[in-house]
C-alpha cells in the first residue's frame, strides 16, 4: 500500500496562476483532510470531506476551493495564486467512525511558492 | 474554540539527556489528545495518543499523560537520541463534526552526540 500521496512535490506559480493539487489514498479511508503549515504556526485545516462528493470548509478556506469525486482522491484547487499562499500542504486521511479514535495518515507535503 | 499551546522551540538536548515538552490545551468536551512528529522533509506521523483522562500515551520510549486536572499533555522521553531530532506537535481532537484535528504550533527538537 502506498498510503497518502500527493502530486506534485513542488511547484513554483506566479501571482494570478491556478493549479490543482492531487491526493490520493488507498486505505478506502471515508474522510480526507487539506492542511497547510507554515512556520511558528502548526498545521491549519483549509476543508475537509467526510465522504465521496463531500466538502466543507476548515479553518482556513479562502482562495481554495477543493472537490471529492472518487473515495481516494481530494483535489485542491487555486483559482488565482497569492503570495500568501506560500506554504507546504498536507492531506491527510482517516477512517470513519468514533471521535479520536481513528488516526489521521498525512501524506508527504507538496510546496508550493508564489511569485 | 479550541486551542493547542506548545512550549516555543527550538530545544538542543545533548544525546542521552531527558526530554520535555509541555502542552497545554482548551478544549469542549473531552477531547483526544495526539503528539505527532515531523522528521525533515517528511509528512506527520502519529507518535502517540490518549483519548480520555488519565490515559497514558506511549511509543518508542516516549510517554505522554493526559491530564484533565491541568489540561496537560506533555511529552517525555527519558533518553533522547539523535535520530529524535524533529519537531513534534501536540495536537487534539473534539467531539465535534469530522474530528478535525487542531494543531499546537510545533517544537524544534535538536539533538546533538
Amino acid at each position: 500500500n502506498a498510503g497518502v500521496t500527493q502530486t506534485p512535490k513542488f511547484r513554483v506559480l506566479k501571482t494570478g496562476q491556478s493549479m490543482t493539487l492531487l491526493c490520493a489514498q488507498d486505505m478506502n479511508h471515508e474522510y480526507m483532510y487539506w492542511y497547510r503549515q507554515d512556520p511558528g504556526m502548526g498545521l491549519r485545516l483549509i476543508h475537509y470531506s467526510v465522504g465521496e462528493g463531500t466538502t466543507a470548509k476548515g479553518e482556513v478556506p479562502d482562495g481554495y476551493n477543493v472537490s471529492r469525486l472518487k473515495k481516494q482522491n481530494f483535489l485542491l484547487g487555486l483559482e488565482s495564486a497569492a503570495p500568501s499562499q506560500t506554504s507546504v500542504y498536507f492531506c491527510a486521511s482517516s477512517l470513519a467512525g468514533t471521535s479520536g479514535n481513528n488516526e489521521q495518515f498525512f501524506g508527504p507535503g507538496t510546496r508550493l511558492t508564489v511569485l | 474554540g479550541n486551542s493547542v499551546t506548545q512550549m516555543e522551540g527550538p530545544v538542543t538536548l545533548s544525546e542521552e539527556a531527558f526530554l520535555t515538552i509541555n502542552c497545554t490545551y482548551t478544549a469542549t468536551g473531552y477531547p483526544s489528545l495526539f503528539w505527532y512528529v515531523q522528521y525533515p522533509g517528511e509528512g506527520l506521523q502519529l507518535l502517540l495518543k490518549a483519548t480520555k483522562a488519565d490515559d497514558k500515551g506511549s511509543n518508542k520510549g516516549f510517554e505522554a499523560t493526559y491530564r484533565k486536572e491541568t489540561t496537560s499533555f506533555h511529552l517525555e522521553k527519558g533518553s533522547v537520541q539523535v535520530s529524535d531530532s524533529a519537531v513534534y506537535f501536540c495536537a487534539l481532537i473534539s467531539s465535534g463534526s469530522a474530528r478535525q484535528l487542531t494543531f499546537g504550533s510545533g517544537t524544534q527538537l535538536t539533538v546533538l552526540p
